[in-house]
């Protein structure tokens, strides 16, 4: 079965400064890379997927996320945030059957002035 | 606008008590599923539809849990016998057919508070 691995609950930055947040993930086929956002008392919304091809993912907001099978990671990075990037990160891998996602626990990143 | 809605936004109910969720996804989306945010456990999968039909039920907590997928659109997740432990946010999405997961667009989510 697929796992997802947050590894850092927590991740507190300076504004401008680059951030990146740990995902590791656990499956013996080929699946689905998700990272989605959630703001403050909103809903989840979609920062980017890996489906295949290009190992290096862009997504919206200046956010990006490198797949690496051999360590079975997918680290969300961004080379400068800015305060309105605080927000809850969840990292998440599509099961086998593609019915459902396997969701980590979430990264709170807090980005102060 | 053509987005996943659900409803109510916020219930409160009473332990014991039954308590319905509304889904609507988008149009023309077949595939459906369903999701609860919880402190505790993070978000998980509850159920997923194709059309009508819930082949996979495999992330429901227990038979008080049940849902219904009728022409191919509406969803509702029931709860009966509510338990504290019910509180949570419930999550629906839609993605446009089966094998479509990677398109999988969120509602903004029916946060059930048990008391």
């Amino acid at each position: 079965a697929q796992s997802v691995t947050q590894l850092d609950s927590q991740v507190p930055v300076f504004e401008e400064a680059p951030v990146e947040l740990r995902c590791n993930y656990s499956s013996s086929v080929s699946v689905y890379l998700f990272w989605y956002v959630q703001y403050p008392n909103q809903g989840l919304q979609l920062l980017l997927k890996y489906l295949s091809g290009s190992t290096l993912v862009k997504g919206i907001n200046g956010f990006e996320a490198e797949f690496n099978k051999s360590q079975t990671s997918f680290h969300l990075r961004k080379p400068s945030v800015h305060i309105s990037d605080t927000a809850e990160y969840f990292c998440a891998v599509s099961n086998q059957a593609g019915t459902a996602l396997i969701f980590g626990k979430g990264t709170t990143l807090s980005v102060s002035s | 606008g053509a987005g996943v809605s659900q409803s109510p936004s916020n219930k409160v109910t009473e332990k014991g008590k039954d308590v319905e969720l509304r889904c609507d996804p988008i149009s023309g989306h077949t595939a459906l599923y369903w999701y609860r945010q919880s402190l505790g456990q993070g978000l998980e999968f509850l159920i997923y539809f194709q059309g009508n039909s819930a082949p996979d039920k495999s992330g429901l907590p227990s038979d008080r849990f049940s849902a219904e997928r009728t022409g191919g659109s509406v969803s509702t997740l029931t709860i009966q016998r509510t338990q504290q432990e019910d509180s949570a946010v419930y999550l629906c999405a839609s993605s446009p057919s089966v094998g479509t997961i990677y398109e999988q667009y969120f509602g903004p989510g029916t946060r059930l508070t048990v008391t």
